[in-house]
């Protein structure tokens, strides 16, 4: 079983540069998400979907896009990469909204020089 | 916004000891998960507490929710290396169709 699958897994980005970061589910889950992770900040939620052509802002939006063509893709889009967007960025899927068990990918370390 | 909080940041024990990591959010939760994370992986839920009051048990772990539904407690008895990672607790305010995880408390232990 595959479950969640999160590609590109480690990215460097010049200042300036866009790129996107692949999230794809195969549980059926309608609900998926993407959190950073900075030390020390745990997980905080950039944007998430509770179902195919709906998504919603989390607590970190800004300089994220996100879009749900279908079920099981949950792209994010950095426009314009910036050194605060260094991180670790995971994707979850679940059941539903924060009431059934989230599951991980397996994150994406992306550096911004 | 909803914050929750955990205390410690970190704890660090040794082989044997018992440890316990707090969770304490800002507006009542309607569900509280707990997740681990191994270094260098990814969250992995380990349960989910909904009722009030409610305490759950899985071998030598013990989740608890509070009677306010607004704090939540996961206990090790015992810890082994095999416990060693970062405990997140994540939940959900009634109004809102997220989760929000705490800063996550980094359990070492030494053997």
């Amino acid at each position: 079983n595959a479950g969640v699958t999160q590609t590109p897994k480690f990215q460097v980005l010049k200042t300036g540069q866009s790129m996107t970061l692949q999230c794809a589910q195969d549980m059926n889950h309608e609900y998926m998400s993407w959190y950073r992770q900075d030390p020390g900040m745990g997980l905080r939620l950039i944007h998430y979907s509770v179902g195919a052509g709906i998504t919603d802002q989390g607590e970190v939006p800004n300089g994220y896009n996100v879009s749900r063509s279908t079920t099981e893709d949950f792209p994010l889009r950095l426009l314009s990469a910036a050194p605060s967007q260094t991180s670790v960025y995971f994707c979850a899927s679940s059941y539903s909204a924060g009431q059934t068990e989230a599951f991980f990918g397996q994150g994406t370390r992306l550096t911004v020089v | 916004g909803q914050q929750v909080m955990q205390i410690p940041q970190y704890q660090h024990v040794q082989e044997g000891e018992d440890f316990t990591t707090y969770c304490n959010s800002s507006t009542t939760l309607s569900n509280i998960q707990w997740y681990k994370q191994r270094p260098g992986g990814h969250p992995v839920f380990l349960i989910q507490l909904v009722k009030s009051g409610e305490v759950k048990k899985q071998k030598r772990l013990t989740f608890q929710f509070g009677e306010a539904k607004k704090n939540s407690s996961l206990h090790i008895t015992a810890t082994q290396t095999t416990d060693v990672g970062t405990y997140f607790c994540a939940g959900q305010n009634t109004g809102r169709r997220a989760l929000t995880f705490g800063s996550g408390t980094r359990l070492q232990v030494q053997p």
